[in-house]
């Protein structure tokens, strides 16, 4: 099947800096990507939608200066979470629906943040 | 607004035997997919099955069918045969419309633990 691939899938740092987070799709294009978080035993919560060639949609409650979404072609979106803080340690997940298809989504392993 | 209710933080079943896992929504629109996915504690989201709502029989993928009962607003996910494998977080979603562009709202997930 096809792969989404997140790179890295842990990162530690400290309070302050910032952390990029790429998503690959390595078989198959994908105009979109989809950005979720989740903390532990919690359901998946959609921050971000990555269009590439455009500007990403963001969800209410979402800061987008914080979380800077690239879309720099049809097969890599990535993340940049900026002066990042303890409040901001979550597991992070993209997802890419694979333009050919309706009815499939899928998922990159995730990356792991923690901020210090 | 979409939403996804799944009533059953956690369930058990005996190994070989079959298990449903509940899930309801809440939606205005015509047009939407309902998947199905699994997260073992790696924390990857696995794509398992697929329905969309004009889709008039209902989806099975291997050991899993999705009970899809439309009017009142159902998708139950039957696995039979289960096996010690299969014991994992369990998450309902529901996509806006049926292009692969539509945004997902997630229920709260199910922890199924088969049991030897």
């Amino acid at each position: 099947g096809a792969v989404v691939s997140q790179h890295p899938s842990w990162v530690i740092c400290k309070s302050g800096t910032s952390v990029k987070i790429e998503c690959r799709s390595l078989d198959f294009q994908a105009t979109t990507m989809f950005w979720y978080r989740q903390f532990p035993k919690q359901s998946l919560m959609l921050m971000a939608t990555s269009n590439e060639g455009s500007k990403a949609t963001y969800e209410q409650g979402v800061e987008k200066d914080k979380f800077l979404i690239n879309h720099a072609s049809l097969t890599l979106s990535t993340l940049t979470v900026t002066s990042a803080h303890p409040e901001d340690s979550s597991f992070y997940i993209c997802s890419a629906p694979d333009r050919g298809r309706t009815d499939t989504q899928y998922f990159g392993p995730g990356t792991r943040l923690t901020v210090l | 607004a979409q939403k996804i209710t799944q009533t059953q933080p956690g369930m058990f079943v005996q190994e070989k035997e079959a298990v449903t896992l509940d899930c309801t929504y809440d939606t205005s629109d015509q047009s939407y997919g309902l998947f199905w996915y699994k997260q073992p504690s790696s924390g990857e989201m696995i794509f398992l099955i697929y329905q969309g709502s004009y889709d008039e029989q209902n989806a099975t993928e291997g050991r899993y069918s999705l009970n899809f009962q439309k009017a009142r607003k159902s998708a139950n996910l039957v696995i039979s045969a289960s096996q010690l494998g299969d014991s994992a977080m369990y998450f309902c979603a529901m996509r806006e419309g049926h292009t692969n562009a539509g945004k997902s709202t997630f229920g709260d997930g199910t922890t199924l633990t088969v049991k030897p």
